[in-house]
């Protein structure tokens, strides 16, 4: 069955620190990899997206995500965070006719 | 703008008072979408759409309805609310499902509150 792990609940880095969110994924078929993220009160913003290609791909905000095959991993980075990027954080897979979210990962900034 | 807007974006009822939920996309997308989105749980697929008239379940349809009978909008219905599905609600929408290769486009949310 398809899904979708994300083994951080909860990451608290300090601004200006790197930051890696980690997600690994279950699927069958070449899978197409998402990256979105939640504000506040917000709806929910695609960051990023991986279909076939170069493995490491480039998005929004600065961030970047590396697909791994080998590890069934979909890795999303940031050389240096802002306190502006304190959110949840959801990868996804797409699976036939749906997307499967993984449950998220809360990001807190330490000023 | 292309967008998802979804009303109402904050609604209080008691138990068993039918709602509606209502979804509207101007991007002329035939996949639409709805979610509940639980602390720990993350978000969950309740009914989804292909194209008009044509709806499928997600993983948590218990409870809930929904029609297409216009391409720009999906509603959600509850006909007899119960606490369980105090929740905040997603509408979405895609040219074609994700599966295939498409980001979904999220509207703002609505948080629901059953008592």
């Amino acid at each position: 069955a398809q899904s979708v792990t994300q083994p951080d609940i909860h990451i608290t880095v300090s601004e200006g620190a790197s930051l890696e969110l980690r997600c690994n994924y279950s699927y069958g078929a070449t899978p197409y990899l998402f990256w979105y993220v939640q504000s506040p009160g917000q709806g929910l913003q695609l960051l990023l997206k991986y279909f076939s290609g170069d493995t490491l791909v480039q998005g929004i905000k600065g961030f970047e995500a590396e697909f791994k095959r080998s590890q069934s991993s979909f890795n999303l980075r940031k050389p240096s965070v802002h306190w502006s990027d304190a959110a949840e954080y959801f990868c996804a897979v797409g699976a036939g006719d749906k997307i499967i979210f993984g449950k998220g990962t809360r990001l807190h900034i330490l000023p | 703008e292309a967008q998802v807007t979804q009303n109402p974006r904050y609604l209080i009822t008691v138990t068993g008072k039918k709602l509606t939920v209502t979804c509207s996309q101007n991007m002329n997308h035939e996949y639409m979408s709805w979610y509940r989105q639980d602390p720990g749980l993350g978000l969950r697929q309740i009914y989804y759409s292909m194209n008009v008239e044509v709806t499928d379940k997600g993983d948590v349809p218990e409870g809930y309805k929904v029609s297409r009978k216009e391409k720009r909008n999906f509603p959600l219905i509850l006909e007899s609310p119960s606490p369980n599905q105090t929740s905040l609600y997603f509408c979405a929408s895609s040219p074609i499902p994700s599966g295939k290769g498409y980001e979904q486009y999220f509207g703002p949310g609505t948080r629901l509150t059953v008592t």
